[in-house]
């Protein structure tokens, strides 16, 4: 039972326009979220992360928004980059659940120029 | 800034074999998680150590076992290895400032050691 779910395994974006991946959850003790993009060949990195009492954090061109009545999270990147191209991680945290994180299948992003 | 190095890259064994991959923390990092990544697949937790204790366990087949040592070093041990093991297994590290918390540091990752059984 998939607990983290990036329905869409690839989407691909003009250069300088927004980019929105997308979460979705089921497990309700989730109360911390984070995304990490991955590139071939190389660990996941971490890119920004949210907790359960704020429904939006910001760092330069990433935005991660949460909707917790929908349990639905989503990365903005604006705008979008060529080095953007990787595949992204959805990853969630749980009070008093297992240590480790969750994550979703991935979503691979390609930016055209 | 040091990161999480693990070792081998690569590792081709064969079915029945055993293996043992290592993976170095971020320095002060105390706490280390092991995952598997399937072809196509999502990281999946196996499990973590905490200042040299288990922490928690996932879905780490009871063939496979691993210790966190004094210097903070990690070690999964694979035996009677399949050939469904074949995948990426990352470490990852972090310093755990909430002990139960999930509000810790993210964690960083290795560049993962890919193994194929044959």
């Amino acid at each position: 039972d998939q607990q983290v779910k990036q329905n869409s395994p690839s989407l691909s974006v003009q250069e300088g326009r927004i980019s929105i991946l997308n979460c979705d959850y089921t497990n309700s003790m989730f109360d911390y979220f984070l995304w990490y993009k991955k590139y071939p060949a190389e660990g996941p990195t971490f890119l920004i992360s949210i907790s359960s009492i704020k429904d939006k954090n910001e760092d330069g061109r990433f935005t991660v928004f949460l909707n917790k009545s929908a349990k639905h999270l989503s990365l903005h990147i604006v705008p979008s980059q060529p080095g953007d191209s990787a595949v992204y991680f959805c990853a969630a945290a749980g009070r008093g659940g297992a240590d480790g994180l969750t994550f979703g299948k991935g979503t691979h992003l390609i930016i055209q120029p | 800034a040091a990161g999480v190095i693990q070792s081998p890259r690569h590792l081709i064994k064969e079915k029945r074999e055993t293996a043992t991959l290592k993976c170095y923390p971020i320095p002060r990092h105390d706490t280390v998680y092991w995952y598997q990544q399937g072809p196509g697949q999502d990281p999946q937790f196996l499990i973590s150590f905490y200042e040299k204790m288990q922490s928690d366990k996932g879905s780490i087949p009871d063939r496979f076992s691993a210790q966190q040592f004094s210097d903070y070093h990690s070690e999964l041990n694979m035996s009677s290895l399949e050939l469904g093991d074949s995948a990426l297994y990352f470490c990852a590290s972090t310093r755990t400032r909430y002990r139960g918390s999930s509000y810790n540091s993210p964690l960083h990752f290795g560049n993962g050691t890919r193994l194929t059984v044959t």
